[in-house]
């Protein structure tokens, strides 16, 4: 079975700054996609950024920036020129790659606060 | 990206009654669909697997007769929880996987309901 271990359950960062979400996930699939979702205060549950395995160039998404290390099944996800808007619930996820029917797989996710 | 769409967005009802909860994909078709529950500061619950023009497959714990799911069109799932009560109070979410763009194997979510059971 799949799982996804965020070990941050909260961080804080000042606006501006950079910080650093953690996630590690154990698998024994060779094909699959990796996720950051983003959970502001309104609950409504957003896509930051979405890697996949096969592709070993780090996705990159503005501001948001992750660093995928597949032999050691982590991927942290890096926000650069922190704002307040990234006031968040982040929760790091899994797929495997066959097809719409497979579930997605969810940390426990990190409570990010943006102080100004 | 792709949308989905819920509704309703809160919804307050009294213990013994049935509350139904709609789930849309707008700009894509969706054979398959997700509902989850989340209570606060909580991560996401996988509830069932809603499949177009069959039945849906409930996560181990879940009462299927208690939250009843149907998927009667390509762009549109149900969740019915019926006889609704005070535990039954949460926050409850609803995705889509959009198979047919780019992106096919993200799922996209609805901006959830939130159910109070007085």
């Amino acid at each position: 079975a799949q799982t996804v271990t965020q070990s941050q359950p909260e961080m804080s960062v000042q606006e501006a700054e950079t910080v650093t979400l953690s996630c590690t996930y154990d698998t024994s699939e060779s094909n699959y996609y990796l996720f950051w979702y983003k959970q502001p205060p309104s609950r409504q549950m957003i896509l930051v950024i979405r890697q996949e395995a096969y592709k070993q160039q780090n996705a990159t998404e503005n501001r948001f920036s992750v660093n995928f290390q597949k032999a050691a099944k982590s991927f942290s996800l890096k926000i650069s020129d922190s704002q307040l808007g990234d006031t968040a619930m982040y929760f790091c996820a899994f797929i495997r790659t066959q097809g719409g029917s497979e579930k997605l797989v969810f940390g426990k996710g990190t409570k990010l606060t943006v102080n100004p | 990206g792709a949308v989905v769409s819920q509704h309703p967005s809160r919804v307050i009802c009294k213990s013994g009654t049935s509350v139904k909860i709609e789930c849309r994909s707008l700009d894509f078709q969706a054979t398959t669909m997700f509902w989850y529950r989340q209570f606060p500061k909580q991560s996401l619950m996988l509830m069932a697997t809603s499949n177009e023009g069959s039945k849906a497959t409930y996560e181990q714990g879940v009462e299927k007769d208690k939250f009843l799911i149907n998927h009667a069109s390509l762009t549109l799932s149900t969740l019915t929880v019926t006889s609704a009560h005070p535990e039954d109070s949460s926050f409850y979410i609803c995705s889509a996987p959009a198979r047919d763009k780019a992106d096919a194997d993200t799922q996209y979510f609805g901006p959830g309901t939130r159910l109070t059971v007085l």
